[in-house]
């Protein structure tokens, strides 16, 4: 079992629609969940870091934790074509020290229909 | 502009070859990621400097080798390519000088390797 799944995808949405993507994972030492966005050919941006269990909410993007379930979402409203990429998830067990690499899941491809 | 440097962008080299991959982490930061993206795999961690020295290694193999350099740049050194080392290679920065809040991870925009 890999210790980040994330669903393989491709998923294909209409503009304005609601979009969830989730994760889960093994390891519960896992305490900083991060999503990034990745377009084509280009380094991963991050867009949302959570720490331990809870919401966070930027715009139109929420991430959500649920340590108990080792699982966690990204919600992104009113979905644009701009929006259309590969997000992925990722964690790690610190900020800093020997323990800071991330762990990514395998990404999702987003495409936003006009 | 994501304040990381990596370079060069593109690569083709012929099997057997070594190559040596750049990166300039952010202002500041003095932990350099090293990570490998194939289609198959993902994104998969292969070694963290900080502050000039190994902090923590992941699934780098032995033809594989880093450094960082006082001026806190990184190489990535990869010896005996095979095809199957065709990949994008990504360099990430985290961890400013302390205290500072958490902000992430900073990647470059990679370098695509092509071994034929």
């Amino acid at each position: 079992q890999k210790e980040v799944e994330q669903d393989p995808g491709p998923l294909s949405v209409p503009e304005g629609a609601i979009v969830s993507l989730n994760c889960t994972y093994s390891n519960s030492a896992f305490q900083y969940f991060m999503w990034y966005r990745q377009y084509s050919r280009k380094g991963p941006e991050l867009l949302m870091y959570t720490y331990s269990s809870g919401n966070k909410e930027d715009g139109r993007f929420t991430a959500q934790v649920d340590k108990s379930s080792k699982y966690i979402s990204l919600f992104i409203r009113d979905s644009q074509p701009s929006d259309s990429a590969t997000y992925l998830c990722a964690m790690s067990q610190s900020a800093t020290g020997a323990n800071s690499k991330l762990t990514f899941g395998k990404g999702i491809t987003l495409s936003v229909r006009p | 502009d994501s304040g990381v440097t990596q370079t060069p962008k593109h690569l083709i080299t012929a099997t057997g070859q070594r190559v040596t991959l750049r990166c300039s982490p952010r202002s500041g930061d003095l932990s350099v990621y090293w990570y490998q993206q194939s289609l198959d795999q993902g994104l998969q961690f292969l070694i963290q400097y900080y502050n000039g020295e190994e902090r923590a290694k992941g699934n780098i193999l032995e033809r594989f080798s880093a450094q960082q350099f006082p001026d806190l740049h990184s190489e990535l050194n990869l010896s005996s390519l095979e095809l199957g080392d065709s990949a994008l290679y990504f360099c990430a920065s985290s961890a400013p000088v302390q205290p500072s809040p958490f902000y992430g991870y900073t990647f470059g925009s990679g370098t695509r390797l092509t071994v034929v």
